[in-house]
C-alpha cells in the first residue's frame, strides 16, 4: 500500500532562511509519481511539481528545488531565501501506477516564515 | 490560467439534508476527481471519474455520495444525509490524463458544515 510521510508538522524560520521539507514514501510500484503542493491560508491546493520514479534529475525553479533520492525514498522540497509568502502548508503526494490515478497525501508540513 | 471553479465556497446544512457540491473543470480536462480535507487533517481521496462513470473510490465514498456530469461542463458531488462527521472541505481536481502528466489542478474548495 502507498504511503506518504511528512515527519515536519510545523517548520517556523526568518525571512531570508532556507528551509527544507522532507517527504519520505512508500510504495511497492516501480512505476510511480510524486507530487508538492502547497495550501496558503485561502486554502486552495496550488500544484508546484510532479516527478516520475525514473526521473531522478533534481529540479531548480527559481527559489524552490526537489531533490529526489529513490534510495532513500525521499522528495525533499527546498525553499531557498524564504519569504513571508511562502508560509502555507505543504503537502507531499503519491500516485502509483496500479492504483489508478489517486494522490496520497502526506500529513502535511506548515510552514511559517517571519519578518 | 485556466481554473477549477467550486461553488458553493462555503454551506452550513443541518444534518441529515442532502448536499450537492458543484465544480467546473478545466474545459479540456478528461479526468476528474473529489478529495477531502477534514480540519487540520490531510487531503484523502474519495473517487474519480472518466467518460461519466466512476473509475476509482476510496473506503470513505459510501452509498451516501454520488457523483453526477449532468452537462458538459459540470461535476457534482452529492452527500444523500449528511452527518456531523462529514464536515470537511471538499476539493474539485481534474487533469488531462490519468497519471496526471501536467499535474493535477485543484478548485478553491468548499467548506461544508454539518450543524
Amino acid at each position: 500500500a502507498q504511503k506518504v510521510t511528512q515527519a515536519q508538522t510545523e517548520i517556523s524560520v526568518v525571512e531570508k532562511e532556507d528551509v527544507t521539507l522532507d517527504c519520505v514514501y512508500e510504495t511497492r510500484d516501480t512505476t510511480y509519481y510524486l507530487f508538492w503542493y502547497k495550501q496558503p491560508p485561502s486554502g486552495e491546493l496550488v500544484f508546484l511539481i510532479r516527478r516520475n520514479s525514473f526521473d531522478e534529475q533534481n529540479e531548480i525553479s527559481g527559489r524552490y528545488s526537489w531533490n529526489f533520492q529513490k534510495s532513500t525514498s525521499s522528495f525533499n522540497f527546498t525553499i531557498t531565501a524564504s519569504q513571508v509568502v511562502d508560509s502555507a502548508v505543504y503537502f507531499c503526494a503519491l500516485s502509483e501506477l496500479t492504483s489508478g490515478s489517486r494522490l496520497t497525501f502526506g500529513e502535511g508540513t506548515q510552514l511559517t516564515v517571519n519578518p | 490560467e485556466p481554473e477549477v471553479t467550486q461553488t458553493p465556497s462555503h454551506q452550513v446544512t443541518q444534518m441529515g439534508q442532502e448536499v450537492i457540491l458543484r465544480c467546473v473543470p478545466i474545459s479540456n480536462h478528461l479526468y476528474f476527481y473529489w478529495y477531502r480535507q477534514i480540519l487540520g487533517q490531510k487531503v484523502e481521496f474519495l473517487v474519480s471519474f472518466y467518460n461519466n462513470e466512476i473509475s476509482e473510490k476510496s473506503e470513505i465514498f459510501d452509498d451516501q455520495f454520488s457523483v453526477e456530469r449532468p452537462d458538459g461542463s459540470n461535476f457534482t458531488l452529492k452527500i444523500r444525509s449528511t452527518k456531523l462527521e462529514d464536515s470537511a472541505m471538499y476539493f474539485c481536481a481534474s487533469s488531462e490524463d490519468s497519471r496526471g502528466i501536467y499535474g493535477y489542478t485543484f478548485g478553491s474548495g468548499t467548506r461544508l458544515t454539518v450543524v
